[in-house]
C-alpha cells in the first residue's frame, strides 16, 4: 500500500534554515501536505503542494517537489524557537485516505 | 474561523467498557475521518466517512471500531471492548471537498483536525 517516510529528528540552530525531508510512493497523489504539531496539540496545517507544481514559497517556508523521484522537501528559513515541533508529510491520492508520515521532530538548539 | 471540535478532551475507561468520541465537523464539509497516534508514533488513518457510509478504512479498523453521523451535526468514533493497546490520541478531521472551481489552490481538498481526544485504557 501506499507509504510515506520522513526522517525522525532534525536538530538546527536557531536562525539557520531547517529542511524537512519525505518520500512517499503513492504515483497518484494529487496533494502533498506539511503539517505541524506542537507539544500536546492538534494537527495544523502549514502548506501544501499541489502534484503538478514543483514549488511553493509562502513566507519563511519553501516546498520542493520532485514527482520523478517522489520526494518532498520542506524548508524554514531563520528557523526560530516557536519552530519546534513535529513536522508531518501527508500524502493526498484520494479525499478517502490521506496518509501521513511518522513525522520529523525539530529541535532548535541557541 | 471555523474549527473542528472533539469531545471529550480526555477520557480514561476500564479494559472491556466501551467508548464513544465525539466530533464535530465544518458545518459545510463532506468528508470525515478519524486517525489515531499513539504516543510518541506515526498519525494513523482509521477510516473515512463520506454521504453517510465509510468511504475507506485501515486494517487497524476492525469489527471492535464503528463510525456514526446520528444527526446533522455530529460524527462519532466507538470503540468496543476497549483493550489496552487502544490508548492512544484520536483526531477527528474534516475536508470540504467542495466541487472543482478550477482553482486548484482555493483550499478545498485539505483536512482540519481537531485537537483530539486522548483515551487512556487501565
Amino acid at each position: 500500500g501506499e507509504d510515506v517516510e520522513q526522517s525522525l529528528f532534525l536538530s538546527v540552530r536557531e536562525g539557520d534554515s531547517s529542511v524537512i525531508n519525505c518520500t512517499y510512493t503513492d504515483s497518484s497523489s494529487t496533494y502533498l501536505y506539511w503539517y505541524k504539531q506542537e507539544p500536546g496539540a492538534g494537527l495544523q496545517l502549514l502548506t501544501y503542494i499541489f502534484s503538478n507544481m514543483d514549488m511553493k514559497q509562502d513566507q519563511r517556508l519553501t516546498v520542493l517537489l520532485n514527482k520523478k523521484d517522489k520526494h518532498l522537501s520542506l524548508r524554514i528559513a531563520d528557523t526560530q524557537t516557536g519552530d519546534s515541533a513535529i513536522y508531518f508529510c501527508a500524502d493526498y491520492s484520494s479525499a478517502s485516505k490521506i496518509i501521513f508520515g511518522s513525522g520529523t521532530r525539530l529541535s532548535i538548539r541557541p | 474561523e471555523p474549527e473542528v471540535t472533539q469531545t471529550p478532551s480526555h477520557q480514561v475507561t476500564q479494559m472491556g467498557q466501551e467508548v464513544i468520541l465525539r466530533c464535530v465537523p465544518i458545518s459545510n464539509h463532506l468528508y470525515f475521518y478519524w486517525y489515531r497516534q499513539i504516543l510518541g508514533q506515526k498519525v494513523e488513518f482509521l477510516v473515512s466517512f463520506y454521504n453517510n457510509e465509510i468511504s475507506e478504512k485501515s486494517e487497524i479498523f476492525d469489527d471492535q471500531f464503528s463510525v456514526e453521523r446520528p444527526d446533522g451535526s455530529n460524527f462519532t468514533l466507538k470503540i468496543r471492548s476497549t483493550k489496552l493497546e487502544d490508548s492512544a490520541m484520536y483526531f477527528c478531521a474534516s475536508n470540504p471537498l467542495t466541487p472543482s472551481t478550477g482553482n486548484h489552490l482555493s483550499g478545498a481538498n485539505v483536512l482540519t483536525f481537531g485537537a483530539g481526544s486522548r483515551l487512556t485504557v487501565l
